[in-house]
């Protein structure tokens, strides 16, 4: 059955240093999304990419998808406190009704 | 409201109880999500509903889990005969539908608990 991972599992940086959590899926997606979910909350969805190389930004996530639509990336920029939160890849196999939700990055941002 | 509402937001029950979890999506959502999140952990998917479409029960573990949508809004997540594994939050999204899975609102969820 179709897995997607995430590494890593926990990551602490100091506040004001990058971060990047890397999502690698068993098969190829037609499409995958991000979200994210702050401690005791639900999750909230981010972006959504479809094209085989695709980079979205914004502010200062950059979200990108590869070429062979097996693995994407989410790179933040300057973390600030309000990033903290746990960040799931969720990719949907071509056909498929649902998403396969990554097994997550928990950040932790140290002021 | 504007958005995906749940309830209750918290059951406790005894193992062997029967419970039924309650998802009220966005208006004009067609298609719903069943997910669970245990602690700590990533979303496994339950079961999808779309319009009038036979749902994709592929998710759920076993045949104590069911669900239901009547009218194409509302849905009742069942699980009968609790065991303790069945303890976790359990999160309803809705969404448009598209081509591709459309962006998925969540609703707060339902943390089960089995005594």
């Amino acid at each position: 059955g179709q897995q997607v991972m995430q590494i890593p599992q926990y990551q602490h940086v100091q506040e004001g240093e990058d971060f990047t959590t890397y999502c690698n899926s068993s098969t190829t997606l037609s499409n995958i999304q991000w979200y994210k979910q702050r401690p005791g909350g639900h999750p909230v969805f981010l972006i959504q990419l479809v094209k085989s190389g695709e980079v979205k930004k914004q502010k200062r996530l950059t979200f990108q998808f590869g070429e062979a639509k097996k693995n994407s990336s989410l790179h933040i920029t300057a973390t600030q406190t309000t990033d903290v939160g746990t960040y799931f890849c969720a990719g949907q196999q071509t056909g498929a009704n649902n998403l396969f939700f990554g097994t997550g990055t928990r950040l932790t941002v140290i002021p | 409201g504007a958005g995906v509402s749940q309830s209750p937001s918290n059951k406790v029950t005894e193992k062997g109880k029967d419970v039924e979890l309650r998802c009220d999506p966005i208006s004009g959502h067609t298609a719903l999500y069943w997910y669970r999140q245990s602690l700590g952990q990533g979303l496994e998917f339950l079961i999808y509903f779309q319009g009038n479409s036979a749902p994709d029960k592929s998710g759920l573990p076993s045949d104590r889990f069911s669900a239901e949508r009547t009218g194409g809004s509302v849905s009742t997540l069942t699980i009968q005969r609790t065991q303790q594994e069945d303890s976790a939050v359990y999160l309803c999204a809705s969404s448009l539908f598209g081509r591709d899975i459309q962006p998925q609102h969540f609703g707060d969820g339902t943390r089960l608990s089995i005594l």
